[in-house]
């Protein structure tokens, strides 16, 4: 079954930027899509086919895919954005797959 | 605005059967592809299945774990999705999310359901 693994955790201080990856095999041929999660609230889509923003989204979300890697990237990190996030792709084999997600802490 | 309202949850034991429901609002419910998405306690997402709306074949789709104890349904005529939930295991435990799936894309999410599955 196809996999895709994120980092358990990254830690950023406020004003700076964030940068949570993805990895996956042939992970380029693919179209990925990013989820935020708060603590208690149903997740939210914050970046699809690799680097749009549905509305309302900030632009300091931004999304980017290189190689066996899919970026998710939050510039000037605010405290209310610590969350958990999650990658998503679509599979041929396996169907929808989420990665095991990451824990963004804004120190 | 789109709303997505699931209900049905609670405990069950190991073997038992819970029936999931999902009323939506503010959209297309009859031209939308449906699905469950569920995440155990203190873990990750893992998607359970799908139903496509019927111009696009009505046909569901389910996760290996699932796969034959679990099945999904709709009504078009009461913006309604469902999920019965049978032999039911204690991995079974989780927030059950009823979502909107747009290109292989979950771009409106419920607030959940809680199934906890006990021996």
């Amino acid at each position: 079954s196809y996999v895709l693994t994120q980092p358990p955790s990254v830690s950023v201080a406020p004003g700076k930027t964030a940068r949570i990856t993805c990895g996956g095999n042939k992970i380029g041929s693919k179209s990925v899509h990013w989820y935020q999660q708060k603590p208690g609230q149903a997740p939210l889509l914050v970046i699809f086919y690799d680097a749009d923003r549905p509305s309302g989204i900030p632009a300091r979300f931004s999304g980017s895919k290189s190689g066996y890697t899919a970026t998710l990237t939050i510039s000037r990190v605010e405290a209310g954005d610590e969350a958990d996030y999650y990658c998503q792709v679509w599979d041929s084999i396996s169907d929808v797959v989420f990665g095991g997600g990451t824990k963004l802490t804004v120190l | 605005e789109v709303q997505l309202v699931e209900s049905g949850g609670g405990l069950v034991k190991t073997g038992g059967s819970l029936r999931l429901s999902c009323v939506a609002s503010g959209f297309s419910f009859s031209n939308a592809w449906m699905t469950w998405v569920r995440q155990p306690p203190g873990k990750g997402l893992e998607w359970v299945g799908r139903i496509k709306s019927k111009i696009d074949g009505g046909t569901t789709d389910y996760a290996a774990p699932v796969k034959g104890r679990f099945t999904i349904s709709r009504d078009d005529s009461r913006n309604m999705m469902f999920l019965q939930m049978n032999s039911l295991k204690t991995e079974d435990t989780a927030l059950y999310y009823c979502t909107t799936e747009l290109n292989r894309r979950f771009d409106h999410w419920g607030q959940g359901s809680l199934v906890t599955v006990s021996s």
